[in-house]
């Protein structure tokens, strides 16, 4: 079942806030986050594997919340760089998950950041 | 090698034509995983490998479609009798294990066109 993200897409100006979503129906095991420029390959965020986990870097982090069906990637006073197209990726097989690496991708959310 | 590295970076074929496309993953990394994105649309999982074997070949299209993956490192995906729904953006990625802590480490894809 694919993971919901939200929005479709954001325009920021510089130096704006946004957060992207990733919802599920069911519990995940865990929940992946990307970055992919356009041309470019998709580069690797943050994994968060616990309900009530939260983490970060600089200023990009997100959370997990308690029942494991939402995560949401915050990014805070945001820079041009962080233009790009965002998608969680969760493990299809929620049972055998410490073994099944298939992922399955929400459609992405594209994030825009103007001067 | 420092990253993924796959090959042609763009590949252009006629329709009914056969086309290998290569990964050379991150030296070291045991899992490696085929992914396919077409226009606008999230990543579609095709095959993954742990070592040389490939547990799950369940996102494979059709069976025009085939990998294989030797000596733990080079994977080729091959493309039989290819059609215009074929073209996509082929995207391998490896990762340290097949342990669910692990993000992946994405090539630049191939960008595969079917006239």
């Amino acid at each position: 079942q694919q993971p919901v993200q939200s929005p479709q897409a954001v325009i920021l100006r510089e130096g704006e806030d946004a957060v992207i979503n990733c919802s599920s129906s069911k519990a995940l095991y865990s929940v992946h986050w990307y970055r992919q420029k356009h041309g470019e390959a998709p580069v690797f965020l943050m994994i968060l594997l616990k309900g009530g986990e939260q983490k970060g870097h600089d200023k990009i982090s997100a959370s997990f919340n308690e029942k494991k069906q939402q995560s949401s990637l915050y990014l805070t006073a945001s820079q041009l760089s962080y233009s790009g197209t965002y998608f969680c990726g969760t493990p299809e097989a929620y049972y055998n998950a410490g073994n099944n690496r298939k992922l399955i991708w929400g459609l992405g959310t594209s994030l825009a950041v103007n001067p | 090698g420092a990253g993924v590295s796959q090959s042609p970076s763009n590949k252009v074929t006629e329709k009914g034509k056969d086309v290998e496309l290569r990964c050379d993953p991150i030296s070291g990394h045991t899992a490696l995983y085929w992914y396919r994105q077409s226009l606008g649309q999230g990543l579609e999982f095709l095959i993954y490998f742990q070592g040389n074997s490939a547990p799950d070949k369940s996102g494979l299209p059709s069976d025009r479609f085939s990998a294989e993956r030797t000596g733990g490192s080079v994977s080729t995906l091959t493309i039989q009798r290819t059609q215009q729904e074929d073209s996509a953006v082929y995207l391998c990625a490896s990762s340290p294990n097949q342990g669910a802590n692990y993000g992946y480490t994405f090539g630049s894809g191939t960008r595969l066109t079917v006239v």
